[in-house]
C-alpha cells in the first residue's frame, strides 16, 4: 500500500547512455513532481505537472524529458547521461493546486543514480 | 522565493523536548510556514504547517511568534526515530500567485542528533 513509490531504486550507468526513472502514486492526487538532491544534500525542485499539464520546469537541461502518461504516472527520461547527473531524484505527489492553502507533498522513496 | 534561516544542527537525548528554530524576516502576509523532515536514506515527509496561530498534530507542535519573523518547531519527546534534517519552507498560498506555487524550496535545514 505504498502512497508514492519509484523504480528503480538504485541505477548505476554510464556516461551517454539514455535512462528512465519511473514513478507512480495511488493518492489520487492531480499533482505530481520530480526533485533533484545533489551530493552536498541540496533539494531542489526540476518539474511539477498538474493534471498531466507541466507547470513548473525549473531550468532543468532538455535531456531530462518527463513524461505523464496519465494523472498517477509522472516519468523521469534522461538522453546522454553525464557525470553530473549522478543524485538522488526523488518523485513527489500532492493535491491539485489552488485548493485553499498549499497542500503536503507526499515523497517517494528515491532513487539514487551513478554515472560512470 | 522568501528565505528562511536555521542553525546548521542540533543535539538532543533521547526522551527530552527540542525545539528547533527558523528564523523569516522577511516572511509576507500569504507565506505559510511549513515544516518537513528527512530521515536517512528517505525521502522527505511533512511534519506540520501553520499559518499565524500555533499548531499541534501528532508529530510534533509549531509555534509562531507573534510578527511571524520566527517560528519554532517542537518535537515533544525526542526518540531515536526523529534524527533527522528538518526543513523550514515558507510557501505562498495558491492564490497569492507567487513564485513558490506549487514547489517546496528547501534550505540546508538543521541536522538533528538524538542520543540515547
Amino acid at each position: 500500500d505504498t502512497a508514492v513509490s519509484q523504480t528503480p531504486k538504485y541505477l548505476v550507468t554510464q556516461m551517454g547512455n539514455d535512462k528512465s526513472i519511473k514513478c507512480e502514486q495511488n493518492l489520487g492526487h492531480d499533482t505530481m513532481y520530480w526533485y533533484k538532491q545533489d551530493s552536498k544534500k541540496f533539494l531542489k525542485i526540476m518539474f511539477s505537472y498538474n493534471n498531466k499539464e507541466l507547470i513548473i520546469n525549473e531550468t532543468v537541461p532538455n535531456r531530462f524529458s518527463p513524461k505523464s502518461p496519465d494523472k498517477a504516472h509522472l516519468n523521469l527520461h534522461i538522453n546522454s547521461l553525464e557525470l553530473g547527473d549522478s543524485a538522488v531524484y526523488f518523485c513527489a505527489s500532492s493535491h491539485a493546486l489552488g485548493r485553499g492553502p498549499p497542500d503536503t507533498q507526499y515523497f517517494g522513496p528515491g532513487t539514487r543514480l551513478t554515472v560512470l | 522565493d522568501a528565505k528562511t534561516t536555521q542553525p546548521n544542527s542540533m543535539e538532543s537525548n533521547e526522551e527530552e523536548p527540542v525545539h528547533l528554530p527558523c528564523n523569516h524576516s522577511t516572511i509576507s502576509g500569504t507565506d505559510y510556514i511549513h515544516w518537513y523532515r528527512q530521515l536517512p536514506s528517505q525521502g522527505p515527509e511533512y511534519v506540520i504547517h501553520g499559518l499565524t496561530s500555533n499548531v499541534n498534530n501528532r508529530m510534533a507542535s509549531l509555534a509562531i511568534a507573534e510578527d511571524r519573523k520566527s517560528s519554532t518547531l517542537i518535537l515533544h519527546r525526542a526518540t531515536l526515530r526523529d534524527a533527522a534534517v528538518y526543513y523550514c519552507i515558507l510557501r505562498d498560498a495558491p492564490y497569492a500567485g507567487g513564485t513558490s506555487y506549487g514547489k517546496l524550496t528547501f534550505g540546508q535545514g538543521t541536522i538533528l542528533t538524538v542520543h540515547p
